[in-house]
């Protein structure tokens, strides 16, 4: 079975200061990948899905995310984050079948 | 802009109760989710929904889940006799088809279960 790592659990950072949440899986097969967002008190939201073509993914909110292959990660950047980013994200895979396995999040605490 | 719905935000219930979880999907979708998070733990994947039927169910969804779309437009998680371990955040989302299972999944506010 697919499972996915988040290695930073919770990230402190000031406004204008760059963003690296890191993400790998562990499948052999083809696989999607997806970063989901939860702001406070929101429901979870899409921020980029990757699943074929360029590993370079750019998604909403000035987010974008590799694809390695080699080294199986999914890693998660913004150039310059704002107090607005403060929320919790999620890097999860499916394989084909639609089950989304999640990883453990990472809470993103951006100071003003 | 569409969005999954979910009722209630927080039920509370005792251990050996019955309790249904209604959804709302989006109109057009065809598939539908349950998953859950237990305070401090991953979000989990517990069962799918198309044409009526369950399309995969992970080992958490045992005999005492079900699942079912009563009408056009609810989507219910059912758990018969519910224990102290099942309380937990459950999500519901929907997604419209795409063959590669890459389409997104839109979940909804969620509904937080406590069992006493």
């Amino acid at each position: 079975a697919q499972s996915v790592s988040q290695h930073n659990h919770h990230v402190i950072l000031s406004e204008a200061a760059s963003l690296e949440l890191g993400c790998n899986y562990s499948y052999g097969g083809t696989v999607n990948l997806f970063w989901y967002v939860q702001y406070p008190g929101q429901h979870l939201q899409l921020l980029l899905k990757y699943f074929s073509g360029d590993p370079l993914v750019k998604g909403i909110k000035g987010f974008e995310a590799e694809f390695i292959k080699s080294k199986f990660s999914f890693n998660l950047r913004k150039p310059s984050v704002q107090w607005s980013d403060t929320a919790e994200y999620f890097c999860a895979v499916n394989t084909g079948r639609r089950a989304l396995t999640f990883g453990s999040g990472t809470r993103l605490q951006v100071q003003p | 802009e569409p969005e999954v719905t979910q009722t209630p935000s927080h039920q509370v219930t005792q251990m050996g109760q019955e309790v249904i979880l209604r959804c709302v999907p989006i109109s057009n979708h065809l598939y539908f989710y349950w998953y859950r998070q237990i305070l401090g733990q991953k979000v989990e994947f517990l069962v799918s929904f198309y044409n009526n039927e369950i399309s995969e169910k992970s080992e958490i969804f045992d005999d005492q889940f079900s699942v079912e779309r009563p009408d056009g437009s609810n989507f219910t998680l059912k758990i018969r006799s519910t224990k102290l371990e099942d309380s937990a955040m459950y999500f519901c989302a929907s997604s419209v088809r795409d063959r590669r299972g890459s389409d997104e999944q839109y979940f909804g506010p969620g509904t937080r279960l406590t069992v006493t």
